[in-house]
């Protein structure tokens, strides 16, 4: 299993480009998020997703769009990149079965620039 | 909402000494909990967990100890090395795909 991929590994953005970061996974996990990580706040929840078709906002969701078609794939779409947007991002998967306590798989992360 | 605190850091420790890195929670609920550890350009990557009150967790020498009276789950280690330099978050989950993180506690370990 390759577990969480996200592509690309760094992006550099003009302020009002639009781009999408890629997150896959191939473990069947019914649950994806997203997450940025800025210096000193932790990780910040954006959206996130408990199936196919299905998602929800986050702590920060402004200036972020989601949708989940299929299992495997959770795009995270950028509007009109700002210069707050300069962040690293981290997509994530969990499943649940009886007493499994939700822990997340992290994918390597993204490095976000907007200039 | 829920929220998790951790001990500021950064912490700078030589070879060999114990760790501690304090972590309090507010949640609703009987949330799950974990530590999770970040090296250097990479993604976080589960240390340990614990599931239900007083239970512990343990992984590479790391342990603790889920202590709902006092909605903390500290983290320790024995005895620490140079390669366990990295920046430690503590986490709660309540909710399936979601989880809150606290802010992250760099730790550096000196020869």
């Amino acid at each position: 299993n390759a577990g969480v991929t996200q592509t690309p590994k760094f992006q550099v953005l003009k302020t009002g480009q639009s781009m999408t970061l890629q997150c896959a996974q191939d473990m069947n996990h019914e649950y994806m998020s997203w997450y940025r990580q800025d210096p000193g706040m932790g990780l910040r929840l954006i959206h996130y997703s408990v199936g196919a078709g299905i998602t929800d906002q986050g702590e920060v969701p402004n200036g972020y769009n989601v949708s989940r078609s299929t299992t495997e794939d959770f795009p995270l779409r950028l509007l009109s990149a700002a210069p707050s947007q300069t962040s690293v991002y981290f997509c994530a998967s969990s499943y649940t079965t009886a007493g499994n306590p939700y822990e997340q798989y992290f994918g390597p992360g993204t490095r976000l620039t907007v200039t | 909402g829920d929220s998790v605190t951790q001990m500021e850091g950064p912490v700078t420790l030589s070879e060999e000494a114990f760790l501690t890195i304090n972590c309090t929670y507010t949640a609703t609920g009987y949330p799950s909990l974990f530590w999770y550890v970040q090296y250097p350009g990479e993604g976080l990557q589960l240390l340990l967990k614990a599931t239900k009150a007083d239970d512990k967790g343990s992984n590479k020498g790391f342990e603790a100890t889920y202590r709902k009276e006092t909605t903390s789950f500290h983290l320790e280690k024995g005895s620490v090395q140079v390669s366990d330099s990295a920046v430690y978050f503590c986490a709660l989950s309540a909710n399936a795909g979601k989880s809150t993180f606290g802010d992250g506690t760099t730790l550096t370990v000196k020869p």
